[in-house]
């Protein structure tokens, strides 16, 4: 079965420019989380939505990210416009609501975007 | 508030040490889910285990073993005769039950030298 699937693996832009990082979740899985990894701050959650719809933004760090979902096997994380300070692996991840005897279910991650913003 | 401690940054063994990493958590909650994950070299993150707070019954799979302490808030993680191929960045991550975020504690490097 096909894991998660992120786009591109690597971005090097200079700064001011739009990114747009893309993530296809594992089909049938109805959570879809975006992860941001950098050596000072370690793993941080950006957002996840649930059946499309963002549940938690909270840390999204500044106006200048956004993400959509605009269907259950496809998702955008933006940044316009880049500073150099937004350098880092970003993470994609999914998993299915997991209640009752199945419990909560793993979060299965793509390989990352590694971004550098010059 | 909820959090995750790893206080091993960084351990280095020799093949075929045993080690053990830790992991204590913080929460309120009496459902939640503990999870640790793998990050090789090659920058992915692999899913190793999932436990929830009801089932304190240690796991084994392999070289791998996990003791759950709801005593303690600890969740470890060890290594049995380790090998090159174990070198990677550890994570340990604490859910709530019901929602959706894993939060990370900040990993543990571990070297396994030949």
């Amino acid at each position: 079965d096909a894991g998660v699937i992120q786009s591109p693996r690597h971005e090097v832009t200079e700064m001011g420019q739009e990114v747009t990082l893309r993530c296809k979740p594992i089909s049938g899985h109805d959570y879809l989380f975006w992860y941001r990894q950098t050596m000072m701050r370690g793993l941080e959650l950006l957002i996840y939505f649930n059946n499309n719809v963002p549940i938690d933004d909270s840390g999204m760090p500044e106006d200048r990210f956004s993400a959509k979902m605009p269907n259950a096997s496809f998702s955008t994380l933006k940044i316009q416009p880049s500073e150099p300070r937004d350098s880092a692996v970003y993470f994609c991840a999914s998993s299915l609501t997991g209640l009752g005897a199945r419990g909560n279910q793993p979060q299965h991650f793509g390989d990352g975007t590694r971004l550098s913003i010059l | 508030a909820q959090k995750v401690t790893q206080a091993q940054t960084e351990i280095s063994v020799v093949e075929k040490e045993d080690v053990t990493l830790d992991c204590v958590y913080e929460t309120r909650d009496t459902t939640y889910y503990l999870f640790w994950y793998k990050q090789p070299p090659s920058g992915e993150l692999v899913f190793l285990i999932r436990r929830n707070s009801f089932d304190e019954q240690n796991e084994i799979s392999g070289r791998y073993s996990w003791n759950f302490q709801k005593s303690t808030s600890s969740f470890n993680f060890t290594i049995t005769a380790s090998q090159v191929v174990d070198s990677a960045v550890y994570f340990c991550a604490l859910r709530r039950g019901s929602q959706g975020n894993l939060i990370f504690g900040k990993g543990t490097k571990l070297s396994v030298k030949p």
